[in-house]
């Protein structure tokens, strides 16, 4: 496709259980981020992935996140022993290579999870 | 640390108005600047950046770092610009993360 797809659209779980959802970028974007939009609030950096490693973890909230990246493609991000916290709006966004100044971020239109 | 404020979380305009929503940034290196727009179930886009120069949809912002600002600005309002207007900042080189303002929801009233 010609946008960055995310899945599920929508996730409803209850806390404890372990999610994944999963981001699959534009082609040929190497740079892929992860954000969080909670409620009232707005767009929080979680990850970002150049290629398959992460130069920057520095916004996940707890250790109960984790995401990675394969083939430079598709990344699943990755919430442990979920809490009501967790809920919330999961945006990926992607973007062409690092170092080129100007270079937008593309979105998908997000996850949207509820921790029940 | 750099951060984005949009001191406005609403703003109500009149059609054919004009619309100026604020964005102050505090970073002290050369940032660059972005609006990203969200119209209702639609995903969040990119409406413009400083470092273009472009007026899109009527939009023009200006990058006014003596005053550390970022307006977003339209001489006469429509209303398809009702919006969520997300201002965003993003480091010149190194670190590629976005951080934005915790957004204005634009109401044009026909």
């Amino acid at each position: 496709g010609a946008g960055v797809s995310q899945s599920p659209s929508n996730k409803v779980t209850e806390k404890g259980k372990d999610v994944e959802l999963r981001c699959d970028p534009i082609s040929g974007h190497t740079a892929l981020y992860w954000y969080r939009q909670s409620l009232g609030q707005g767009l929080e950096f979680l990850i970002y992935f150049q290629g398959n490693s992460a130069p920057d973890k520095s916004g996940l909230p707890s250790d109960r996140f984790s995401a990675e990246r394969t083939g430079g493609s598709v990344s699943t991000l990755t919430i442990q022993r979920t809490q009501q916290e967790d809920s919330a709006v999961y945006l990926c966004a992607s973007s062409l290579a690092r170092g080129q100044t100007g270079q937008p971020q593309h979105f998908g239109d997000g996850t949207r999870l509820s921790i029940l | 640390a750099q951060r984005v404020t949009q001191p406005e979380k609403l703003l109500s305009v009149f059609k054919g108005a004009p619309v100026e929503l604020k964005c102050n940034y505090s970073y002290s290196g050369s940032p660059e600047l972005f609006w990203y727009v969200q119209y209702s179930r639609q995903r969040l886009q990119l409406l413009l950046r400083h470092i273009s120069r472009e007026s899109i949809k009527g939009f023009t912002a200006d990058l006014n770092k003596g005053e550390t600002s970022f307006h977003l600005k339209k001489p006469f309002a429509q209303e398809e610009d009702s919006a969520m207007y997300y201002c965003a900042l993003r480091w010149n080189f190194g670190n590629e993360k976005l951080t934005f303002g915790t957004g204005t929801r634009l109401t044009i009233i026909p």
